[in-house]
């Protein structure tokens, strides 16, 4: 069964700063791996999708790298903002076994960006 | 496009009543998921449909919860009769097909007293 892990749980940093959001998974077995962000009391939006084949996706300063071989996945969030706060969720969708075409989500890294 | 549309955002019920959430998926995408999100357990998968068939509702806590996609637009989660351990956000996502990016609804969320 695929158990997806996120490191840090939480994160506080001053506004500028670059930082790296972790995260691992058991089975490399996937279609892809998406990270999402999510707002309090909001739903998911999707920032960014890596094919199992690919290994990195960047949109504006987003960053989203991916080692199927190892079971790992960061996202780089460039000159941080205060609007950046939120919860940051990886999920990989997976391509074998019991958990064949489910995503399955880590627990989430909730990003602080203070002024 | 408007997106995936959720309906009610909110939902306060009394135990043992019936609730029964709905989801519009976005246009032309085949798969449909329904997810429930909580403090202790994240979130979590409870059943997918492709192309209007439930093809894995494994994640389906019991029997009290159902799931229905009559045709390409429209699916709904019943929960008959509702505990105050269901109280939750839902959330209905849906894709092109299961292996392509997933875009989640506003989600629904359902307080049982």
């Amino acid at each position: 069964k695929q158990e997806v892990t996120q490191i840090p749980a939480a994160l506080s940093v001053p506004e500028g700063e670059n930082l790296v959001l972790n995260c691992s998974f058991t089975d490399s077995a996937i279609y892809n791996l998406q990270w999402f962000r999510q707002d309090p009391g909001k739903g998911l939006t999707s920032l960014l999708l890596i094919q199992s084949s690919q290994r990195e996706q960047t949109s504006g300063r987003l960053n989203a790298s991916l080692d199927k071989s190892s079971g790992r996945s960061t996202l780089y969030i460039a000159a941080s903002q205060p609007g950046d706060s939120a919860t940051y969720l990886c999920a990989a969708l997976n391509a074998g076994g019991t958990s064949y075409g489910k995503l399955t989500f880590g627990q989430g890294t909730i990003l602080t960006v203070h002024p | 496009d408007a997106g995936v549309i959720q309906s009610p955002r909110h939902e306060v019920t009394e135990m043992g009543q019936e609730v029964t959430l709905r989801c519009k998926p976005i246009s032309g995408h085949n798969s449909l998921f329904w997810y429930r999100q909580t403090m202790m357990r994240g979130l979590e998968l409870l059943i997918y449909f492709n192309n209007n068939v439930p093809i894995d509702d494994s994640g389906m806590p019991e029997d009290r919860f159902s799931a229905k996609m009559p045709n390409a637009s429209f699916s709904t989660l019943k929960i008959q009769p509702s505990e105050p351990r269901d109280s939750a956000v839902y959330f209905c996502a849906s894709s092109l097909d299961y292996y392509n990016e997933q875009f989640f609804g506003p989600g629904t969320r359902l307080t049982v007293l």
